[in-house]
């Protein structure tokens, strides 16, 4: 099983509000990402948390905040976004944090920022 | 940073055809080299990958070639189908110290024909 559940699968808010969304797998994997996607575009990488810790962070506004609360969740929390975030938040993990491991990824968040 | 360009950037075939999509990266030292399939509203769903010891690898009718010397990498679908239909992505991960990143091309739009 490689598989990935994200929620919600949509979420609409408003520059003022917060929100989270949501990541887990259960195949023991100890990598965990957050990719953004743009319509047209390739994934962007925004963090990685390798051993539940946050090993690299993409120079991503302060307005998202990362958390791996176990090794099976990941959280992106939101705040006082701006309507160019409207994008697809995909969340993936992979058995490690070495070159060659597969990740995989979940569905996504549909994100409108209104 | 490691650089990725794919092409085309949209390929229609008819049903039963090939289906061939090309890569090349800048890194020498990137040594895994992925490929995902993207249907519309989903996440890119892993379909083969290839490390760096091997020139080719085959999985019922897709295959991955690898030309480590010319830094190109090509995936070969063959007896398409109408569900083959989608947006192909290949990706590079460089060798980063302790971390792992991938590095996606721009994305191919498949159209298979009936």
């Amino acid at each position: 099983d490689t598989e990935v559940t994200q929620t919600p699968k949509h979420l609409v808010m408003g520059m003022t509000n917060k929100k989270s969304l949501k990541c887990e797998q259960h195949m023991g994997h100890r990598a965990m990402y957050w990719y953004k996607q743009k319509a047209k575009k390739p994934p962007e990488l925004m963090f990685v948390y390798s051993y539940e810790k946050l090993s690299i962070n993409e120079s991503v506004p302060s307005r998202f905040s990362p958390e791996c609360p176990n090794s099976s969740l990941l959280n992106l929390h939101l705040h006082a976004l701006q309507p160019e975030d409207s994008a697809l938040y995909l969340c993936a993990s992979s058995q490690s944090q070495g070159p060659s491991y597969e990740q995989y990824f979940g569905p996504g968040t549909r994100l409108t920022v209104t | 940073g490691e650089n990725v360009e794919q092409h085309p950037s949209t390929l229609s075939v008819q049903e039963g055809d090939s289906a061939v999509i090309k890569c090349t990266y800048s890194d020498s030292a990137s040594n895994y080299f992925p490929w995902y399939k993207q249907e519309l509203g989903k996440g890119p769903q892993l379909i083969i990958d290839i490390r760096s010891n091997v020139g080719e690898k085959k999985d019922q009718r897709i295959a991955v070639t690898l030309n480590k010397t010319a830094k190109h990498f090509s995936l070969h679908i063959t007896e398409t189908q109408p569900e083959d239909s989608a947006v192909y992505f290949c990706a590079v991960s460089p060798f980063i110290q302790g971390a792992q990143k991938l590095v996606f091309g721009q994305g191919t739009r498949l159209t298979i024909n009936p």
